[in-house]
């Protein structure tokens, strides 16, 4: 399966802990976003890269979230000292450019009790 | 403020028949619109796009219609099969000196009856 890959597929934490979820895009995909989304919600952007570059960041994504894409290939996103409102679906995309449409990964549970 | 917006939660229809959901927009900037589907615990998965110099495009069973004076789109599925139950999202982006980066609306939920 050459599709998007996200790791863990499901986390369960306890509030205050750090949790790191990875993202491998489609091998020839330049661009690699992270989207959250909460119940009855639609996919909230997050942030992208173009390679290694991360190029914007939405106001969404506070200072105890982080994310790299070392090297532009996988990704990894980090939420320090979780927060019960962390608690989502966190997805990551690809896409070959800014024209194409984006693929997304089957998404990363995250439950903070 | 809601730059994407999927005013129907919920969409019932009989197999067979054509469904139809609806997307508004607000930001005159979006450029290229796309319908994903999605069902429970899984990732979107990408069904049909269009670009803004379009006012239609057709794959398979889906075409969507582009209105852009009514910053208004639309997803007609015909026919309808029990497994095209799902979560639609509208979504768009502004591709032209921008990132690309899709906004969503926050879905509708279509069940097809057999």
């Amino acid at each position: 399966d050459t599709g998007v890959s996200q790791d863990p597929r499901h986390k369960i934490t306890k509030r205050g802990q750090n949790v790191t979820f990875r993202c491998d895009p489609i091998s020839e995909h330049n661009r690699l976003y992270w989207y959250r989304q909460t119940l009855g919600q639609g996919p909230e952007f997050l942030t992208y890269f173009q390679n290694e570059a991360q190029l914007e960041k939405s106001r969404l994504l506070s200072d105890r979230f982080s994310a790299e894409r070392p090297k532009g290939s996988f990704s990894t996103l980090e939420i320090q000292r979780t927060e019960q409102g962390d608690s989502a679906m966190y997805l990551c995309a690809s896409s070959a450019g800014v024209s194409t449409e984006a693929f997304f990964g089957q998404g990363t549970r995250l439950t903070v009790v | 403020d809601q730059q994407v917006k999927q005013n129907s939660p919920s969409l019932s229809v009989q197999e067979g028949r054509i469904s139809i959901l609806n997307c508004d927009y607000t930001n005159s900037m979006f450029d290229y619109f796309l319908w994903y589907k999605k069902y429970p615990a899984e990732g979107p998965t990408f069904l049909i796009s269009i670009s803004s110099i379009k006012d239609k495009n057709e794959d398979g069973r889906f075409t969507v219609f582009l209105n852009k004076s009514a910053k208004h789109l639309s997803l007609h599925i015909v026919p309808s099969q029990p497994g095209d139950s799902a979560v639609y999202f509208c979504a768009a982006s502004e591709r032209k000196g921008s990132q690309g980066n899709l906004i969503f609306g926050k879905g509708t939920k279509l069940s097809v009856k057999p």
